[in-house]
């Protein structure tokens, strides 16, 4: 089993739709998490941190964190064209001394007009 | 503003050429790492460094090494570098427990 797990897609959701994206992990005992965008070619950005259980939201970006099923979701509400980018979650557990991030493979999203 | 900056963005470089690649941050973060990049395999964790002269390997360490003189700075070396080596190279720092931040990215291209 991957430690943190995405689904690859391409995700292809309508402007104006809301985009889901979900994340699974492994380590029970993480603490901190984070989505990442990325656009081609380019290094990744920080959309989203979130550290205890329930909801977060910034915008028109909501994480969700379930600590007790090990799920962290990022949905995107209004969905534009610009969207349009690869989704990275990203893990804060105990691997490293704690010191390093784990990396899923990311979900590409497609926002189509 | 945090920053983490690369040396270059593009690189063309020869078989067997020794590289590196210089990475600097000015937030003085105690947690610097260098990633590369390939379609369909994500992010791979190459080194990372929690303090000054201190190094620990992660998950693709070999043909690689690193050094870390000062704590700003993070530099990878490719000793010998082979075509394998073709890839995005990506630079971040973090504090612990905190927000990781990225450079730019280095896009190496070995001939």
């Amino acid at each position: 089993q991957k430690e943190v797990e995405q689904n690859s897609g391409p995700l292809s959701v309508p402007e104006g739709a809301i985009a889901s994206l979900n994340c699974t992990y492994s380590d029970r005992v993480s603490q901190s998490f984070f989505w990442y965008r990325q656009y081609s070619g380019k290094s990744p950005e920080l959309i989203m941190s979130i550290y205890s259980n329930g909801d977060k939201e910034d915008g028109r970006f909501t994480a969700q964190l379930n600590k007790a099923s090990q799920y962290v979701s990022l949905l995107i509400r209004d969905s534009q064209p610009s969207d349009s980018a690869t989704y990275l979650c990203a893990v804060n557990g105990v691997t490293g001394g704690g010191n390093k991030l784990t990396f899923g493979t990311g979900t590409q999203l497609k926002v189509e007009l | 503003d945090v920053k983490v900056t690369q040396s270059s963005r593009y690189l063309v470089k020869r078989t067997g050429e020794k590289v590196f690649l210089e990475c600097v941050q000015d937030m003085d973060h105690e947690n610097m790492f260098w990633y590369r990049q390939d379609p369909g395999l994500g992010l791979r964790l190459i080194y990372f460094s929690y303090d000054v002269k201190m190094k620990e390997k992660g998950d693709i360490p070999e043909g690689y090494s690193v050094s870390r003189e000062k704590k700003e700075r993070f530099s990878l070396i490719l000793e010998s570098a082979s075509t394998n080596q073709t890839s995005m190279y990506l630079c971040a720092s973090r504090s612990y427990g905190e927000t990781q931040y990225f450079g730019p990215g280095t896009r190496l291209l070995v001939l």
